[in-house]
């Protein structure tokens, strides 16, 4: 069965720190793989997806990145960190059903950043 | 205009009751559908992808209304447990991208 990881699960950061966030996957080769940001009391938002190794796009303009060094593994970085990057960190990936040709989509734990 | 729009809610039932969430999409070609429960401080999951013909699991129905482009979901006899937050979710035309609805949130009281 598929297993997705991020760690770490929370992170206490001071402002202009670097950061790094990892997601792995188990049980999948070239899954799609996703990172969703979801601030306070707010809803999910797209930061990053990758169709395959080397393969970002980017939705969200902003002071972070993402990398796909493997093909089973995501990484969300930072140079600098903002205040208003606090929240919570998700990656996910996508399954495919069967031959229907349809999609699900699973969540890793998450990650709780505070950027103090 | 978002892509996926639901009542944030809260509902607030009493154990027992039956609730209806909806939620509207804006894209009509759009194929796949799903909900979602997040529970507080934790990651989304999915409760039940919509078919075009709706579909049951136990307490809950999910509709889906093509024509005007909204998806439902319906629980019957509500329990303390399913109070959570409840997204809606609806796949891009090439199914690499997923859109979230803000999230409706049912609290069911004793």
């Amino acid at each position: 069965s598929q297993t997705i990881h991020q760690w770490p699960a929370t992170l206490v950061q001071p402002v202009g720190s670097p950061l790094s966030l990892e997601c792995t996957v188990e049980g999948t080769s070239n899954p799609n793989l996703y990172w969703y940001r979801q601030a306070a009391g707010r809803g999910l938002q797209l930061l990053f997806y990758s169709v395959g190794i080397g393969q970002i796009s980017s939705e969200v303009p902003q002071n972070l990145s993402a990398s796909r060094p493997q093909d089973r593994q995501f990484i969300l970085s930072s140079k600098k960190l903002l205040l208003s990057d606090s929240g919570f960190y998700l990656c996910a990936w996508r399954f495919r059903l069967g031959t229907s040709g349809s999609y699900e989509q699973y969540f890793g734990p998450g990650t709780r950043l505070t950027v103090t | 205009r978002k892509e996926v729009e639901q009542d944030p809610g809260p509902f607030n039932v009493p154990e027992g009751a039956t609730v209806a969430f909806n939620c509207t999409y804006s894209n009509s070609a759009s194929q796949s559908f799903f909900w979602y429960r997040q529970d507080c401080r934790k990651e989304p999951k999915l409760l039940m992808s919509v078919y075009s013909s709706g579909n049951e699991d136990g307490r809950f129905t999910a509709q889906l209304n093509r024509a005007s482009q909204y998806i439902s979901l319906l629980i019957r006899d509500s329990k303390l447990s399913d109070s959570a937050t409840y997204l809606c979710v609806v796949n891009s035309l090439n199914f690499n991208k997923f859109y979230f609805g803000s999230g409706t949130k049912l609290n069911v009281k004793p």
